[in-house]
């Protein structure tokens, strides 16, 4: 068990500019998560996978994000024409796919937009 | 909708005293409860779990949690303090596809 593992760590952008974030699950799990946290607020739950179906968006996820996962495996996330508003740290989580499993989050990519 | 509810922004609590963090949640089921534990720029590390059973929960780092449905509260305790403890902590709890509600957290401050 090598745990989740995100990369960038860290992400400084201009508005109006692209990014991408990679998320490697638990090598086992069936689902993956993405989160947002805000500075002062709990994670909020952007959107999730099992295997390679996106099964639930969140409405916090405009229609400038964008989620894959496209081999069941690693997943991304990518936001297009970044705003200020954008500034958080994303987390990526991932579990088995019965209901009780817990989740295990990454460290998380902490994104500043300019 | 779920929800949780973390009253205490910050606590503060001196070495080797006990703690207890209030979370108080609303579900319309049987609820999946967690504890989290955050440090500063790190991810987010399971503490403990309640999905049924015995109402008293124990979980890593000498931490425990309670259920009591009648008051909606599953409140994390621990009877020593140490000054690692220092963090943020969430309480979630569980919705359907796993997907977790998290409360706005925490943090806890240690004095040595």
């Amino acid at each position: 068990d090598t745990g989740v593992s995100q990369n960038p760590r860290h992400k400084i952008t201009k508005r109006g500019q692209n990014v991408t974030f990679r998320c490697d699950p638990i090598s086992e799990h069936n689902r993956l998560y993405w989160y947002r946290q805000t500075l002062g607020q709990g994670p909020e739950f952007l959107t999730y996978f099992q295997n390679e179906a996106q099964l639930e968006k969140s409405r916090l996820l405009s229609d400038r994000f964008s989620a894959e996962r496209p081999k069941g495996s690693f997943s991304t996330l990518e936001i297009q024409r970044t705003e200020q508003g954008d500034s958080a740290m994303y987390l990526c989580a991932s579990s088995w796919v019965q209901d009780n499993s817990p989740l295990h989050f990454g460290n998380g990519t902490r994104l500043t937009v300019t | 909708a779920q929800s949780v509810t973390q009253p205490d922004i910050h606590i503060t609590v001196s070495e080797g005293a006990s703690l207890e963090l209030r979370c108080n949640y609303s579900y319309g089921a049987t609820p999946y409860l967690f504890w989290y534990v955050q440090s500063p720029g790190q991810g987010l590390q399971l503490l403990l779990k309640y999905f049924s059973g015995d109402t008293l929960v124990q979980g890593i780092k000498g931490f425990e949690a309670e259920f009591k449905r009648s008051q909606s509260s599953f409140n994390l305790r621990k009877p020593s303090v140490h000054w690692s403890d220092a963090a943020e902590y969430f309480c979630a709890v569980g919705a359907r596809g796993n997907k977790l509600v998290f409360g706005a957290g925490t943090i806890l401050r240690v004095k040595s």
